[in-house]
This record gives structure tokens, sequence and C-alpha cells, in this order.
């Protein structure tokens, strides 16, 4: 089944603390992209990635990093994560850039 | 700045009625336009999209409507059905500097009612 798979679903962790938040897409896409949502604000783009090594910031870049080592995986890491990021992240992936995007079910992430 | 705005954070409509939701856009560069609908604890999923040389596209119960003098979009689905109760997200891409960026608008709420 063609899919995009975030781990973990739900995260609870405090100031400071670094965590990493997986994704993994099985449809050999080209581009990857983290967003997280809040209420009000829509979806807001943090990272993408055009190709493997290849990554650039959105429109919300700060405090967060990405790598891209493989096609198939774009982890979003927190090196020290503030109350303000607390929020609902979602992956996506698509085939090009501007193509539809296939989105994870979410991580919901709460900075204590 | 907010380049993709979608102005009604909800909207209700009776089952078998047309629903109409709006989005308008400041940057004539933008290149596709898509709308995403998405259910409570799921991820959003592609619905339809439009390209900015086109004016129209349809499939099956949803047409988007492109009005490129005005920057706007809005997409129709006719007949609503209660299963299309969902925050209703439109979307549009931006190459910028060679790279393509996902610009989101903030969303609306469709409830359909029996």
């Amino acid at each position: 089944e063609a899919q995009v798979t975030q781990n973990p679903r739900y995260l609870i962790t405090v100031t400071g603390k670094k965590l990493t938040v997986t994704c993994s897409q099985n449809m050999n896409h080209e581009y990857m992209s983290w967003y997280r949502q809040d209420p009000g604000l829509g979806l807001r783009q943090i990272y993408y990635s055009m190709n493997v090594e290849v990554t650039d910031k959105g429109d919300v870049p700060e405090g967060y990093k990405v790598s891209r080592k493989e096609k198939r995986n774009f982890p979003l890491i927190l090196e020290s994560p503030s109350p303000n990021q607390t929020s609902l992240y979602f992956c996506a992936s698509s085939l090009m850039t501007y193509n539809e995007q296939f989105f994870g079910p979410g991580t919901r992430l709460t900075v204590l | 700045d907010q380049q993709v705005k979608q102005n009604s954070p909800s909207l209700s409509v009776q089952e078998g009625r047309i629903s109409i939701l709006n989005c308008d856009y400041t940057n004539s560069m933008f290149d596709y336009f898509l709308w995403y609908k998405k259910y409570p604890a799921e991820g959003p999923t592609f619905l339809i999209s439009i390209s900015s040389i086109k004016d129209k596209n349809e499939d099956g119960r949803f047409t988007v409507f492109l009005n490129k003098s005005a920057k706007h979009l809005s997409l129709h689905i006719v007949p609503s059905q209660p299963g299309d109760s969902a925050v209703y997200f439109c979307a549009a891409t931006l190459l910028d500097s060679g790279t393509y960026k996902y610009i989101f608008g903030t969303g609306t709420r469709l409830k359909v009612l029996a």
C-alpha cells in the first residue's frame, strides 16, 4: 500500500530535550516536505527536499533541522524544543514538486 | 503575510445542495492550485488541482474554478454529501529562486447537514 508513515504519532516532551520525528514514504517520490498545523494559521511549510541531499527552508524553519540521506526518509529534528513548537506536524511527499502531495497521519507534539 | 487566504473559517450546507469554498491569493506567479480535504486525526488528502493556464477543472462532483484577474479560486461540490464534512485547504505552488514552495490557506470547515 502506497503510504507516508510518521513516528511517533503523539509525543510529550520537555523544553530542550532533543527529539526526532521520522518520516518514510514507499512511493519513490522525489519531493518531501514537513508542515506544522496551528489553529488559525493553516499548514505552514517548515522544510522541503527536492531529492537526496537537497533540502531547503520553507516559511517557518527556525528551530528545526532535516536531513535527506535516503530517498524514502526525511526526518525532522528539533535540537532544543521550546513550547512554541507545540503543534501538529505533517510529513508529505510527491512525485514532482508541483504534484499533489501525499500526507502522513500527523504527529502531535507537546513541549512543556 | 498570508499569500493564500480562505476568509470563511466555516460553512454549513444542506445535503444535496451545492457547497462553494473560496480562496484568494496575492501572488500572480503561482502556477498550480490544489484543494485538499482533511478529516480529524488524519493527514490532508488531495482532492483536485488546476494549472494557472486553465480556468476550470472538473472531477466527478468536484469542480475548481480559477479567475486569474481576480486572483480567486473556488471549489464547487455538487451535490454535497454528509461524508464531505471536513476541513478544506486550498494550496498554491510557486517556483521561487529555483526551488518550489507550497503555500496553504488557513482552511474552511465544511459541515453538510443531513
